[in-house]
């Protein structure tokens, strides 16, 4: 079985640019959540894919965008890019089954800097 | 809106001494809480659950308590080991019979487990 990958580990970007991230869910898994997570804070939730549409989204700007893909691995896109986006990005995979609560796996994140 | 709060920062217990880690939430939709672990460089990994119909639920040496009149949930280690020192996370998921099974995350805890 193979576990939630992200890509890149590292990014370095200035203000103003626009970055792309990217995650690979677990095996058999339907649905993907990102979470920003700031330094000295829990993860915060950005919003999540399930089948290929966006399912729910929390208190982040339009900048803040995505996509799902048919193998139900996602990105995660964020344009003009300030200096408080600094911060851990989090992927999560799940199966979403509708039976109620819903175990999340997460990837080990990029660390996203920006200048 | 912090919605999932843990109040201790940090927490330093003696190897072989009981670790008791405190969450408190408010929003009463909430009806299955989790904690996750987290080390340095890897996303946070799940420890332990419990529903909201349950007051106790336990797995080895990880003990959670629910107390939903007081919105508080603790998690119990029993004995502590070096191992166990990481970041833990409280988190909660409401009923999502529509919508997003997203997780809302408290600000973590510090856990240091002394040889």
């Amino acid at each position: 079985e193979t576990g939630v990958t992200q890509s890149p580990t590292h990014l370095i970007k200035t203000r103003g640019q626009q970055v792309t991230l990217r995650c690979s869910s677990q095996s058999g898994h339907n649905t993907v959540s990102w979470y920003q997570q700031a330094l000295g804070q829990g993860p915060q939730f950005i919003f999540q894919y399930y089948r290929e549409e966006e399912n729910g989204r929390g208190n982040f700007p339009p900048r803040f965008s995505g996509l799902q893909f048919p193998n139900y691995s996602s990105e995660l896109n964020v344009n003009a890019l300030e200096l408080d986006d600094s911060a851990l990005y989090l992927c999560a995979s799940s199966l979403m089954s509708g039976q109620g609560d819903n175990e999340q796996f997460f990837g080990p994140g990029t660390r996203l800097t920006v200048l | 809106d912090q919605q999932v709060k843990q109040n201790s920062p940090s927490l330093s217990v003696q190897e072989g001494r009981i670790s008791i880690l405190n969450c408190d939430y408010t929003n009463s939709m909430f009806d299955y809480f989790l904690w996750y672990k987290k080390y340095p460089a890897e996303g946070p990994t799940f420890l332990i659950s419990i529903s909201s119909i349950k007051d106790k639920n336990e797995d080895g040496r990880f003990t959670v308590f629910l107390n939903k009149s007081a919105k508080h949930l603790s998690l119990h280690i029993v004995p502590s080991q070096p191992g166990d020192s990481a970041v833990y996370f409280c988190a909660a998921q409401r009923n999502y019979q529509t919508g997003a099974n997203n997780l809302f995350f408290g600000t973590g805890t510090r856990l240091t487990v002394i040889p």
